[in-house]
């Protein structure tokens, strides 16, 4: 099972574009790279996925370098409400790892 | 569509005691699982089902057990309470490799 990587916080302020990187040294081939956040007291949420190069959605963009060993989220343009732990997994379905995650804390 | 339900939403357990954590999805999808979240730590997957009457063990399984007779359901079961069984449990359903859908989660002390 690929293990990833992540800072354990990172500070931000409004308005600016924030990028988590997360290192998955041994990805293997049929791994997916996946994001989500969450909230206090509540479950995880789905950010983003991708398998290779770039992926955007309305939310954010993953980048993927081409030997696949890490990763960036990208929120663009953070607000307030994106103060939340994001956590980065790598795996096929039902053998997905949660880390510790990052904590983003934004600031006004 | 409801998404995933969990019940209930807080127990209090004696030491020894038993019960079920029901979590109930209604979007058909195939895989379910079952989380465990300790205070400021990520998630632990204790158990996951690819489809009815199949289930299987995920990281932390010790002192759990589940069934999946349904594709709707995913009971998670404890016997025999423990202090260490003390977290925030997470039921979780995705239609393959795709996102998981997480419901709202039960916060279970065991005293």
């Amino acid at each position: 099972l690929a293990k990833t990587t992540q800072p354990i916080s990172m500070d931000s302020y409004e308005g600016q574009e924030v990028n988590i990187t997360c290192s998955h040294n041994n990805i293997a081939t049929n791994d997916y790279i996946t994001w989500y956040q969450q909230f206090p007291s509540q479950g995880p949420r789905f950010i983003i996925q991708g398998y290779k190069t770039k992926v955007t959605n309305e939310v954010a963009s993953l980048f993927i370098p081409a030997d696949r060993k890490s990763s960036t989220l990208s929120l663009p343009r953070v607000s307030l409400s994106d103060t939340a732990v994001y956590y980065c997994l790598v795996g096929e379905a039902g053998k997905l790892i949660f880390g510790q995650g990052t904590e983003l804390s934004v600031k006004p | 569509n409801a998404g995933v339900t969990q019940t209930p939403k807080f127990r209090i357990l004696k030491i020894g005691q038993s019960m079920t954590l029901q979590c109930t999805q209604d979007m058909n999808h195939n895989y379910m699982y079952w989380y465990r979240q300790d205070p400021g730590m990520g998630l632990k997957l204790i158990y996951y089902s690819v489809g009815a009457g199949i289930t299987d063990k995920g990281e932390v399984p010790n002192g759990y057990n589940v069934s999946r007779s349904t594709t709707e359901d995913f009971p998670l079961r404890l016997e025999l309470a423990a202090p260490s069984q003390t977290s925030v449990y997470f039921c979780a359903s995705s239609p393959s490799v795709d996102e998981q859908y997480f419901g709202p989660g039960t916060r279970l002390t065991v005293t």
